[in-house]
């Protein structure tokens, strides 16, 4: 099975700041990662397949990279509405398998 | 606009059954592989099983392999999960998920509310 491997489990950060998740891969899935964020009580939100690409409607200040085993979602700016629990997931192969999460709060 | 809508969640003693079901609406039902991932209270997500559009292919975690059975109607727009053998382990929010082919692999893009399945006596 592939390993997904998020970091941090967790960062505080402001409004307005930079933020970036990695996800590593146990081994190589070219670029067959998606995104997904996760708010409080709520499902999952699907944010970016094939690594960088945004699904329909997801605001731009989102944007992932990455290929092989080394990936990045970066927030741009960082907004009141984006607190929540991020995840990555490989769909390289089965099973598939999601990181662990990077909750990302308020500083 | 694309909806899926899970249902039949519940209390259900160790060792017994439950059969969930997805309702989907706004796309070519039998066009799309489907998912179910699940979550334990307090933990993250884990991919549980796929099946193809047609439902021929069928795949699942080693966890539930031999217990769960995912199955779709492409009449009824409508996916399942009949799940056996029911264990504590077992207690988590279920959702639904639609797939979609990107560069030939398919991958989540929309997301059921899900449902509660408590095990416990």
């Amino acid at each position: 099975d592939i390993q997904m491997t998020q970091s941090p489990s967790s960062l505080s950060a402001s409004v307005g700041d930079r933020v970036t998740i990695t996800c590593r891969a146990s081994q190589g899935i070219s670029n067959y990662l998606a995104w997904f964020q996760q708010k409080p009580g709520k499902a999952p939100k699907s944010l970016i397949y094939a690594a960088s690409s945004l699904q329909s409607g997801v605001s731009s200040k989102f944007s992932g990279s990455g290929y092989g085993t080394d990936f990045t979602l970066t927030i741009s700016s960082l907004q009141p509405e984006d607190f929540a629990t991020y995840y990555c997931q490989q769909y390289k192969s089965y099973p598939e398998t999601f990181g662990g999460g990077t909750k990302v709060e308020i500083k | 606009e694309v909806q899926v809508l899970e249902s039949g969640g519940g209390l259900v003693q160790p060792g017994g059954s439950l059969r969930l079901s997805c309702a989907a609406s706004g796309f070519t039902f039998s066009s799309y592989a489907m998912s179910w991932v699940r979550q334990a209270p307090g933990k993250g997500l884990e991919w549980v099983s796929d099946i193809s559009g047609s439902g021929g292919s069928t795949y699942y975690a080693d966890s539930v392999k031999g217990r769960f059975t995912i199955s779709r109607d492409n009449s009824k727009n409508t996916l399942y999960l009949q799940m056996n053998s029911l264990r504590a382990e077992d207690t988590a929010v279920y959702y639904c998920a639609k797939k979609a082919v990107y560069s030939g692999y398919d991958c989540i893009d929309y997301w059921g509310q899900g449902t509660l399945v408590t095990v416990s006596s």
